[in-house]
């Protein structure tokens, strides 16, 4: 079963123009992770939000945690080509006792040069 | 080494063939965790080790699935007579411990069954 799902299940964007994700999830959480993966390859850790912090920026990310909405948001500005990739939001969930990260289905961003 | 390797990385199985995939961990993490991933859909976990211990394997979806880790460090999962429904991308994660921090992936193993 999936923890997480994102929304939108694929996206097309032009090279600048943001991007936005957004990760629902259904059971408590201590942190929710986003990962990155490159077609056939092994998904790279991009950020982890606490489940105290609200908002967080790496670079050209930007990841906002709503835990009343179960549900966080991945903004990549000024996106590039190197961005086309798949986006998944994973969370170790806390009622469950799994120590393993539960992922969702993903989107699938396409970004045209 | 520098990252989690995964080998083979291509492996095509006849149905009812047995296979086994490996996992080298980054060195000194602690856990190890197992993952399938179907086309197109995101990686469902299959299993968890902390060191040599399987404290978790209510991902393996059946008595076929075998995974282990003997000295805490390489692990091996095996396929006994693999099914079409076996194919997918296997993916090897590591930790250094601790339950809240990120993970490292392999680049994974892709099974197809023929």
């Amino acid at each position: 079963s999936q923890q997480g799902e994102e929304d939108p299940q694929a996206l097309s964007i032009q090279e600048g123009e943001n991007a936005t994700m957004n990760c629902s999830y259904k059971t408590s959480i201590n942190n929710l992770q986003w990962y990155r993966q490159n077609s056939g390859r092994g998904l790279v850790h991009l950020i982890l939000i606490r489940s105290n912090e609200r908002e967080k920026h790496s670079g050209r990310l930007r990841v906002t945690l709503d835990t009343s909405k179960k549900s966080s948001s991945l903004l990549i500005t000024a996106s590039r080509a190197a961005d086309t990739a798949s986006y998944f939001c994973a969370s170790p969930p806390m009622d469950t006792g799994r120590r393993a990260l539960t992922f969702g289905s993903g989107t699938r961003l396409q970004v045209q040069p | 080494g520098a990252g989690v390797s995964q080998s083979p990385r291509y492996k095509v199985a006849k149905r009812g063939q047995d296979v086994a995939l490996r996992c080298d961990p980054i060195s000194g993490h602690v856990s190890l965790f197992w993952y399938q991933q179907a086309l197109g859909q995101g990686p469902e976990f299959l299993t968890y080790f902390q060191n040599e211990a399987q404290l978790d394997k209510s991902g393996l979806p059946s008595d076929r699935f075998f995974a282990e880790r003997p000295e805490g460090s390489v692990s091996t999962l095996k396929i006994q007579r693999t099914q079409q429904e076996d194919s997918a991308v296997y993916l090897c994660a590591s930790r250094p411990g601790g339950e809240w921090t990120e993970a490292f992936f392999g680049q994974g193993t892709r099974l197809t069954v023929v």
